[in-house]
């Protein structure tokens, strides 16, 4: 079975700091998908990146980045230079595909990081 | 540009009582799914479906039921509820894309309360 774990609960930072958070994940397949999604105190989950189990390459977007170390089995999600509007709850998501390279798109779920960025 | 809806916002309901959470998509994706999230933990699926007229269990299906007779509609059915099941419940939604698992579309969420 799968399992994501996020073992950071929760998260304090000052603005301008760099923050990662950590993401571990088991799983038996060679293809699948990992995931980061962020929820604001608002509660929707807004979609930040895919990653599928064959393109290790690191990904950078304006102040988040994330590193995808297969060897680790880890999806580690890094903000540089954090803000007040990035306090939120993120969580890492895995999803596993089957022989056909879909699995119907089923997430799991970390418990979820709680991000506070303090002005 | 409506996305994922779900009603109601908010319920209160009383135990052994039962209701229907409405979820709807204007993206004609093939896939939803129904998660609920408890307090300080990670969304934890309940139902999800393929199409019209086909679903199948999550990890949590137990006291739920779900239909799909339409492509834009997934409702979720609680039976007899029960303290256990006071939650957030969000529906999502997602493309079908055989090269790889398409990023859900979520509903802002139905917070459910059982008293």
């Amino acid at each position: 079975a799968q399992k994501v774990t996020q073992a950071q609960t929760e998260i304090s930072v000052v603005e301008k700091e760099d923050v990662t958070l950590d993401c571990v994940y088991e799983t038996r397949d060679t293809t699948y998908y990992l995931f980061w999604y962020k929820q604001p105190p608002s509660g929707e989950l807004v979609f930040l990146i895919r990653r599928n189990s064959f393109d290790e390459q690191n990904e950078i977007s304006g102040r988040y980045s994330w590193n995808f170390q297969k060897s680790t089995s880890s999806f580690n999600f890094t903000i540089t230079a954090s803000q007040v509007v990035d306090s939120a709850v993120y969580f890492c998501a895995l999803s596993e595909a089957d022989a056909g390279g879909t699995s119907y798109g089923k997430l799991t779920f970390g418990q979820g990081t709680i991000l506070t960025v303090h002005p | 540009n409506a996305g994922v809806t779900q009603t109601p916002k908010f319920r209160i309901l009383k135990i052994g009582q039962s209701m229907t959470l409405q979820c709807t998509q204007d993206m004609n994706h093939n896939y939803m799914y129904w998660y609920r999230q408890d307090p300080g933990m990670g969304l934890k699926l309940i139902y999800y479906s393929v199409g019209a007229g086909i679903t199948d269990k999550g990890e949590v299906p137990n006291g739920y039921n779900v239909s799909r007779s339409t492509t834009e509609d997934f409702p979720l059915r609680l039976e007899l509820a029960a303290p256990s099941q006071t939650s957030v419940y969000f529906c999502a939604s997602s493309s079908r894309d055989p090269g790889g698992n398409q990023p859900q579309h979520f509903g802002d969420g139905t917070r459910l309360s059982i008293l």
